[in-house]
C-alpha cells in the first residue's frame, strides 16, 4: 500500500525563518513521481513541484528547495527567509509508475502559518 | 491560459435537492479528477476519468454520487440527493498524463453546504 506522512500538522514561524516541511512516503514500487503542491487560504491547491525517484538531484526555486532521500524515504521542502504570504498549507503527494493509471496519494498537509 | 474552471463557485442547498457541480479541464488534458476536500478526511479522490472514461470510482461514496465527462472538455459531478454530510469543498483537477507529465492542476474549487 501507498502512504505518505507529513508528521507536521501545523507550523507557526516569524517572517524570515527558515522552515522546513516534513514528508515521509511509504511504497513498494521501484519507480514513482512526488510532488508538493500549496494550498494558499484562498483554496485553491497549486502545483509546485514534481520528482522522479530515479532522478535523487535536490532541487531550488528561489526560496523553494526540495530534499529528495530514497534511502529514507523522504521528500522534505525548505522555504528559505519565510514570507507572509508563504502561509498555507503544503501537501505532499505520490504517484507510482507502474501505470498511467495508478492514483495519486495525498497526505494530510502541514498548515504554516508565518508571522509578520 | 485558461487553467481548470469550476461552477459554481459556491452552492447552498437543502437537503434532498439535487446538485450538479460543473468543470471544464485545461485544454488538450487528457485526464480529469474529481476531489473532495473536508476538515475531517482532508483531500479524497473520488473518481477520475482517462480519455472520457472512468477509470476508477471507487472514492464515489454511495449511489447518491454520479460523474460524467460526455466530451473532452466538460465533466459533471452529480448528488441527488443531496445530505448535510455532502458538505465540503469539490476540487476538479487536470493532467496530461504520460511522457512523465502526471501533475495535476486544480480548479479553485466548489464549497457546497447542504443545510
Amino acid at each position: 500500500a501507498q502512504k505518505v506522512t507529513q508528521a507536521q500538522t501545523e507550523i507557526s514561524v516569524v517572517e524570515k525563518e527558515d522552515v522546513t516541511l516534513d514528508c515521509v512516503y511509504e511504497t513498494r514500487d521501484t519507480t514513482y513521481y512526488l510532488f508538493w503542491y500549496k494550498q494558499p487560504p484562498s483554496g485553491e491547491l497549486v502545483f509546485l513541484i514534481r520528482r522522479n525517484s530515479f532522478d535523487e538531484q535536490n532541487e531550488i526555486s528561489g526560496r523553494y528547495s526540495w530534499n529528495f532521500q530514497k534511502s529514507t524515504s523522504s521528500f522534505n521542502f525548505t522555504i528559505t527567509a519565510s514570507q507572509v504570504v508563504d502561509s498555507a498549507v503544503y501537501f505532499c503527494a505520490l504517484k507510482g509508475m507502474k501505470t498511467s493509471y495508478d492514483k495519486v496519494i495525498f497526505g494530510p498537509g502541514t498548515s504554516l502559518s508565518v508571522i509578520p | 491560459d485558461a487553467g481548470v474552471i469550476q461552477s459554481p463557485r459556491h452552492e447552498v442547498t437543502e437537503m434532498g435537492q439535487e446538485v450538479t457541480l460543473r468543470c471544464k479541464p485545461i485544454s488538450g488534458h487528457n485526464s480529469l479528477f474529481w476531489y473532495r476536500q473536508t476538515m475531517m478526511r482532508g483531500l479524497e479522490l473520488l473518481i477520475y476519468f482517462n480519455n472520457n472514461v472512468p477509470i476508477d470510482d471507487s472514492g464515489m461514496p454511495e449511489d447518491r454520487f454520479s460523474a460524467k465527462m460526455p466530451n473532452a472538455s466538460f465533466s459533471t459531478l452529480k448528488i441527488q440527493p443531496s445530505e448535510p454530510r455532502d458538505s465540503a469543498v469539490y476540487f476538479c483537477a487536470s493532467s496530461l498524463a504520460g511522457q512523465g507529465n502526471y501533475e495535476q492542476y486544480f480548479g479553485p474549487g466548489t464549497r457546497l453546504t447542504v443545510t
